[in-house]
């Protein structure tokens, strides 16, 4: 399987920051990379596909980075309601893992 | 808007069969390319991909499932279903039923992602 490993674990950042979240690979999977929000007793929502294409709906605020390895969520003017569990997806293979997420605190 | 909702007992003994359906709606299951799938959470092992069912009925498991697994479709009630055999408390999980979509560049296959879930079913194995 291929293993997705997220940094930092945790995060906390005040409204208005621009904060980052890594994901990276244990093999290559081009630009198969998905990122999730997750709001506690929520499923996961898409915010970002294919690594860079945002879906729709999600403020413009996130984007995403990346190929091959190594990946990169941003989220500027961070809100609120950015208080949540972001996780990165691969679909490059089967079975397609999540990193182990990144909680991100707003202070 | 398709909405997606699983049901199913919340509470299975050990090594019984956890049975979960997902209930479609605002779209049928049988139309368009997309494939339809089961995802799981618990607190020791994070999101786990468990499986997925495309419109071809081809079924793909995760190996460390495979044995137990069953994902299986009717289109003639809109929903699909999973079934995990010889459960155990390690399988206490909340379960996550979701579409998975594609996206081409041309012909070639460009992304792959899950943008409609349930809102999740909580099942315990315990006697």
């Amino acid at each position: 399987d291929i293993q997705m490993t997220q940094s930092p674990s945790s995060l906390s950042a005040s409204v208005g920051d621009i904060v980052t979240v890594t994901c990276r690979a244990s093999q290559y999977i081009a630009s198969f990379l998905n990122w999730y929000q997750q709001q506690p007793g929520k499923a996961p929502k898409l915010l970002i596909y294919g690594a860079s294409t945002l879906q729709g709906g999600v403020p413009s605020r996130f984007s995403g980075s990346g190929s091959g390895t190594d990946f990169t969520l941003s989220i500027t003017s961070l809100q609120p309601e950015d208080s949540a569990t972001y996780y990165c997806q691969q679909t490059y293979t089967t079975p397609y893992t999540f990193g182990l997420g990144t909680k991100l605190e707003i202070k | 808007q398709l909405q997606l909702q699983e049901s199913g007992p919340g509470l299975v003994k050990p090594s019984e069969t956890l049975s979960l359906i997902c209930t479609v709606s605002g779209g049928s299951i049988g139309s368009g390319t997309y494939y339809w799938g089961w995802i799981r959470q618990s607190p020791g092992k994070g999101l786990e991909w468990i499986g997925v069912i495309y419109g071809s009925g081809r079924t793909d498991y995760n190996p460390s499932l495979k044995s137990r697994v069953t994902i299986s479709v009717d289109t003639s009630k809109n929903h699909f279903s999973l079934m995990l055999s010889s459960v155990t408390a390690a399988d206490t999980a909340v379960y996550y039923c979701a579409r998975g979509d594609r996206r081409y560049s041309g012909s070639y296959l460009s992304a792959e992602y899950f943008q409609y879930w349930g809102q999740g079913a909580l099942v315990t194995v315990s006697s």
